[in-house]
């Protein structure tokens, strides 16, 4: 149950595109489409951005977006704003019954 | 309106045991696997523990296997964490999470609040 890899840190400018990436094994990331974001402001419980690696729950905005190529997950944020500054983690369904989670990325807005 | 909310936090010595509770309303809890997902204070996400709609698919982080056992009733739409034998590190935020499907495939579709527990003698 190795966590997923994430950078620590991104940042864009308003307006902005910016992407994270979430690299995992042929075990998890690389086999399943069970990959999700979740957004997490200070203080407050985390929100499902993407489901199933491309899926925008209701009520997400469209500039968020996901990705997945081989072992590598990655979430987009187009058109950045100021709401959008948060924590950002990524997890994958591992077989097994298990789920592993990236170790966070923290977007600025600058 | 989906609702998760959480209860049975506090402060405990090393070695002691707590039960978590999650009451849940708004959606077919029945229907629905359930996961506890925790988060140290100023730390990261961390996966506990996952259980499917009747409870026939049950999965344990290796940090807390053998410690932690998660359970549901769905006759009262509650989710329970039973953590024994803690340990300073197991000091968290625990959220209860809905999943979007059944079988807790990991769409973690809606959060509770969290309840804090503390380790420390």
């Amino acid at each position: 149950q190795s966590a997923l890899t994430q950078p620590p840190s991104a940042s864009g400018s308003p307006g902005q595109s910016v992407t994270i990436s979430c690299t995992g094994t042929s075990s998890d990331v690389g086999k399943y489409r069970s990959v999700s974001w979740y957004q997490q402001h200070p203080g407050k419980a985390p929100k499902l951005m993407i489901y199933e690696v491309t899926e925008r729950p209701s009520g997400v905005p469209t500039r968020f977006s996901g990705s997945k190529s081989g072992n590598t997950a990655s979430l987009t944020v187009s058109g950045l704003q100021a709401e959008d500054e948060a924590d950002y983690y990524c997890t994958s369904y591992a077989g097994g019954n298990i789920l592993v989670f990236g170790g966070g990325t923290k977007l600025t807005v600058l | 309106e989906v609702q998760v909310v959480e209860s049975g936090g506090g402060l405990v010595q090393p070695g002691q045991s707590l039960r978590l509770s999650c009451a849940a309303s708004g959606f077919d809890f029945d229907k629905s696997a359930m996961h506890w997902v925790r988060q140290p204070p100023g730390k990261g996400l961390e996966w506990v523990a996952s259980l499917s709609w009747r409870s026939e698919s049950i999965g344990h982080a290796v940090s807390v296997m053998g410690r932690f056992t998660i359970s549901r009733d769905n006759a009262k739409s509650s989710l329970y964490l039973q953590m024994n034998s803690l340990k300073s590190e197991d000091t968290a935020i625990y959220y209860c999470v809905k999943d979007r499907g059944q079988y807790g495939s990991g769409s973690l579709e809606y959060w509770g609040q969290g309840t804090l527990v503390t380790v420390s003698s």
